[in-house]
């Protein structure tokens, strides 16, 4: 089936170290990705929906200069953590979809650290 | 905007036994999904079961199976022959039915899976 590569799976860093993670759909095209954050214990929320060769939507609430997400090319699309804190330390999971009526496959999400 | 409600935090069961999820929903569309995501303690997320909205008979995988009442808008999932590897955080999730749409995710349910 399809698959959705995600990396890294962990980082740790230092507070005001941008971080970079890489979401790629590896066995279809996938025009559209999703970012979710997810807090222990919570439910995932959307952050933003990542369109290929356009800017992306962020949902409300979400800064757009703090997640910086591109996705110049179909099969990958790239969330950047800015100047990070320990606040955005969460995990974070992205998915895709090859086409309207199909189910999103998901990452297997990254633990951002930030100390 | 959609909401999607999972009012048990936390289910237990036997082992070999059935136990139901309940979700339910609230939109004002008429071409939606739905889905059961299971997120073991990996943060995985597995698609379990998936429902066309416009599809009247309820879905099955195996063991899983959906009672899906449209008027009601509810969402339940049936798991039979409970097996320790279904313990897990389980989300219930919406769909819209226009192109490139995002999830939304309810509260989510942990199930616990007893010898």
């Amino acid at each position: 089936g399809a698959v959705v590569s995600q990396h890294p799976s962990w980082v740790i860093c230092k507070s005001g170290t941008s971080v970079k993670i890489e979401c790629r759909s590896l066995d279809f095209q996938a025009t559209t990705m999703f970012w979710y954050r997810q807090f222990p214990k919570q439910s995932l929320m959307l952050m933003a929906t990542s369109n290929e060769g356009s800017k992306a939507t962020y949902e409300q609430g979400v800064e757009k200069d703090k997640f910086l997400i591109n996705h110049a090319s179909l099969p990958l699309s790239t969330l950047t953590v800015t100047s990070a804190h320990p606040e955005d330390s969460s995990f974070y999971i992205c998915s895709a979809s090859h086409r309207d009526n199909q189910p999103q496959h998901f990452g297997d999400g990254t633990r951002l650290s930030i100390l | 905007a959609q909401t999607v409600t999972q009012s048990q935090p936390e289910m237990s069961v036997q082992e070999a036994e059935t136990v139901t999820l309940s979700c339910t929903y609230d939109t004002s569309e008429s071409d939606y999904y739905l889905f059961w995501y299971k997120q073991p303690p990996s943060r995985q997320m597995i698609l379990v079961i998936r429902q066309e909205a416009y599809k009247q008979q309820n879905a099955t995988e195996n063991r899983f199976s959906v009672n899906f009442q449209k008027a009601a808008k509810s969402f339940s999932l049936k798991i039979s022959d409970s097996q320790l590897g279904d313990a897990a955080m389980y989300f219930c999730a919406y769909r819209s039915g226009s192109a490139a749409s995002k999830l939304t995710f309810g509260t989510g349910t942990r199930l616990q899976v007893t010898l």
